[in-house]
């Protein structure tokens, strides 16, 4: 079992439709969450960070943090063409420790 | 804000050749310094990290290496690349001071021939 697991994709949204990505992790220890974007050709940048159970929103983003059921998601408001990208699920356990990334998402918005 | 550079942009090299990929931190001292690399369709695998000046762990073991001669510079180097070296290099900063939130530089394209 890996131990943070997203669905590879791709997952296709019409533009303006709410788009839905899932990470899944293994270490109940973990307690810091990230969600990164990653362009065809570009280094991945942060979305987003979570460490509390609940919600969390910026903007058209919004962070989904359920640690008694292990899975962190990252819904994304009237998506747009330009959301088209893949999504990395990152985990950590505490400071001092590494990140974990998840394999990653990739998102198409169709206009 | 971290400013994180990384250099050359791309890079072609043959198999066998010496590897020298250098990164350089702005806006933070002391920080967290990690080398990924992420092969065509693949994930990110951490290869190496540094908290401090001649402080490395390696994650993985294979024929690369890393330096930290400067609280703000990262080095990864190999004597003799192979194929498989082939990949997207990303230098990380963590501002320890902060969120441990992990930044990326813009990365080294190497394709190894």
């Amino acid at each position: 079992q890996k131990e943070v697991e997203q669905n590879s994709g791709p997952l296709s949204v019409p533009e303006g439709a709410i788009a839905s990505l899932n990470c899944t992790y293994s270490d109940r220890g973990s307690q810091s969450f990230f969600w990164y974007r990653q362009y065809s050709g570009k280094s991945p940048e942060l979305i987003m960070f979570i460490y509390s159970n609940g919600d969390k929103e910026d903007g058209r983003f919004t962070a989904q943090l359920n640690k008694a059921s292990q899975y962190v998601s990252l819904l994304i408001r009237d998506s747009q063409p330009s959301d088209s990208a893949t999504y990395l699920c990152a985990v950590k356990r505490n400071a001092g420790n590494m990140l974990t990334f998840g394999g990653g998402t990739r998102l198409m918005v169709k206009p | 804000s971290q400013t994180i550079h990384q250099w050359p942009a791309t890079l072609v090299q043959p198999v066998g050749s010496p590897l020298s990929l250098e990164c350089t931190v702005e806006g933070t001292s002391n920080p967290n310094l990690y080398w990924y690399r992420q092969a065509a369709g693949r994930g990110l695998q951490l290869l190496f990290y540094s908290v401090g000046i001649g402080q490395i762990s390696s994650e993985v073991p294979q024929n690369l290496s890393a330096s930290r001669p400067q609280d703000r510079q990262f080095i990864l180097s190999s004597k003799k690349l192979l194929l498989s070296d082939s990949g997207f290099y990303l230098c990380a900063q963590e501002d320890r001071s902060k969120t441990d939130t992990q930044y990326f530089g813009p990365g080294t394209r190497l394709t190894v021939l």
